[in-house]
């Protein structure tokens, strides 16, 4: 399987400031047929179900707030929330779907201060 | 707008099995392949496995022995079936659409195995 590590396990900042969180996957996961790396990121608040916020690394979600943007390559990822807002308040999870068992990361929890 | 609605029993003991349904409300059902994805309370989501509307499926080989997913095109329905429980089994279930992107997901379905 896929494994995703996410860094750090959680995050505490300031309203306006940016957040900045890591998936690294134990493969690649750029296809080199069609230069798409096959990772997505989802937002969970609390008690609610996951929601998906970007995919293949970089494109963004319909509806989804252009202070969030992913981008990285291979194995290394990021996801980055300009301006953190209190409505992002939630844990971020990166999700493979290279190959199967699709696999997530263990989850980064962002809070305010 | 697509919406997904879950239900099932809440509380099994050990060795009973886990029966979820999932109906898919304000959208086509042909065409899409839908998954499911657990989660244990205070840990990350794990994927189950995904079925199309022609009962196609592909399961998490780690859960694979124990795992019957099913579709109902009559009723616009999928289901899970999970047998042998144990506590390592307690989590939230969800239910969603999409074989690799899930943009449409099921409210969430607490299940507690315990004696």
């Amino acid at each position: 399987d896929i494994v995703l590590t996410q860094s750090p396990d959680s995050l505490t900042l300031s309203l306006g400031e940016r957040a900045t969180i890591s998936c690294k996957s134990s493969q690649s996961l750029l296809y080199s047929i069609n230069n798409k790396n096959y990772l997505a990121w989802y937002q969970q608040r609390p008690g609610q179900p996951p929601r998906l916020l970007i995919y293949w690394a970089s494109t963004r979600e319909s509806g989804v707030p252009d202070r969030f943007s992913g981008s990285g390559s291979g194995t290394d990822f990021t996801l980055t929330i300009n301006t953190l807002q209190a409505e992002d308040v939630a844990v971020y999870s990166c999700q493979q779907y290279f190959i199967t068992p699709r696999t997530f990361g263990q989850g980064t929890k962002v809070e305010i201060k | 707008q697509v919406q997904l609605q879950q239900w099932g029993a809440g509380l099994l003991r050990p060795s009973e099995t886990l029966s979820l349904t999932c109906a898919v409300y304000g959208g086509s059902f042909n065409g899409y392949y839908y998954s499911w994805i657990r989660q244990p309370p205070g840990k990350g989501l794990e994927w189950i496995g995904e079925i199309n509307h022609s009962g196609s499926t592909t399961y998490n080989p780690s859960l694979k022995s124990r795992v019957t997913m099913s579709a109902d095109t009559s009723k616009n329905q999928f289901s899970l079936k999970l047998n042998s429980v144990t506590a390592a089994d307690t989590a939230v279930y969800y239910c969603a659409r999409g074989q690799i992107l899930h943009s449409v997901w099921g409210q969430g379905t607490l299940v507690t195995v315990s004696s």
